[in-house]
């Protein structure tokens, strides 16, 4: 069936410091693939996402390139802020399987430090 | 602005009580999930429902039963808890499969069972 694996977490990085999430996944059909972000204390809430091959998700200052060759959706970010700590989950969802499942990854949590 | 409310944003319960936990959406979505929420595990789908009265099971539904008796609310019932229930539970929801559409989820509901 289909999958979504996720880098271990956690990640600890210094304020302004380059971000790589790396997120790759098993499907058999053409999936729409989705980062969310939950804050501390809060459910989760959409922060890209992207439908076809090539697409580039991007918002608040992180993006992620829908790459079918590799299978990945790694996401990234240049400069990270303290208020970006919080956990990251990559999820995707195949619209034409005929199932209303989304699939998510294990979350990786990200610590951004002063 | 787009809204999914749960009855309670933390809930204690003993061994062995029927628990309820209620799910509200104010955007007229046709599909709703309960997921529960893990470390390590990530969210894990326990029932889904694309319909008023219609549902279907996910992947760990052991031990839960949903109602949807109206299209806006998604109850989540543990007929007796158990603390290997203890977990944090999260509800969802979207627009109809066959298009791409992101999930909205409510704030979640920290169970503990003791």
């Amino acid at each position: 069936g289909d999958s979504v694996t996720q880098m271990e977490g956690p990640v600890t990085l210094s304020e302004e410091a380059f971000l790589t999430i790396n997120c790759t996944y098993t499907a058999t059909g053409y999936p729409s693939l989705f980062w969310y972000v939950q804050y501390p204390g809060e459910g989760l809430q959409l922060l890209l996402k992207a439908t076809k091959a090539d697409d580039k998700g991007s918002n608040k200052g992180f993006e992620a390139t829908y790459r079918k060759e590799t299978t990945s959706f790694h996401l990234e970010k240049g400069s990270v802020q303290v208020s970006d700590s919080a956990v990251y989950f990559c999820a995707l969802s195949d619209p034409t399987s005929g199932t209303y499942k989304y699939i998510f990854g294990t979350g990786t949590r990200l610590k951004v430090l002063a | 602005d787009v809204k999914v409310t749960q009855s309670s944003r933390y809930l204690v319960k003993r061994t062995g009580e029927k628990v309820f936990l209620e799910c509200v959406q104010d955007m007229d979505h046709e599909n709703m999930f309960w997921y529960r929420q893990d470390p390590g595990l990530g969210l894990r789908l326990i029932y889904f429902s694309y319909d008023v009265k219609m549902k279907e099971k996910g992947d760990i539904p052991e031990g839960y039963s949903v109602s949807r008796e109206k299209k806006e609310r998604f109850s989540l019932i543990l007929e007796s808890a158990s603390t290997n229930q203890t977990s944090m539970y999260l509800c969802a929801s979207s627009l109809p499969s066959g298009t791409v559409h992101e999930q909205y989820f409510g704030p979640g509901t920290r169970l503990t069972v003791t």
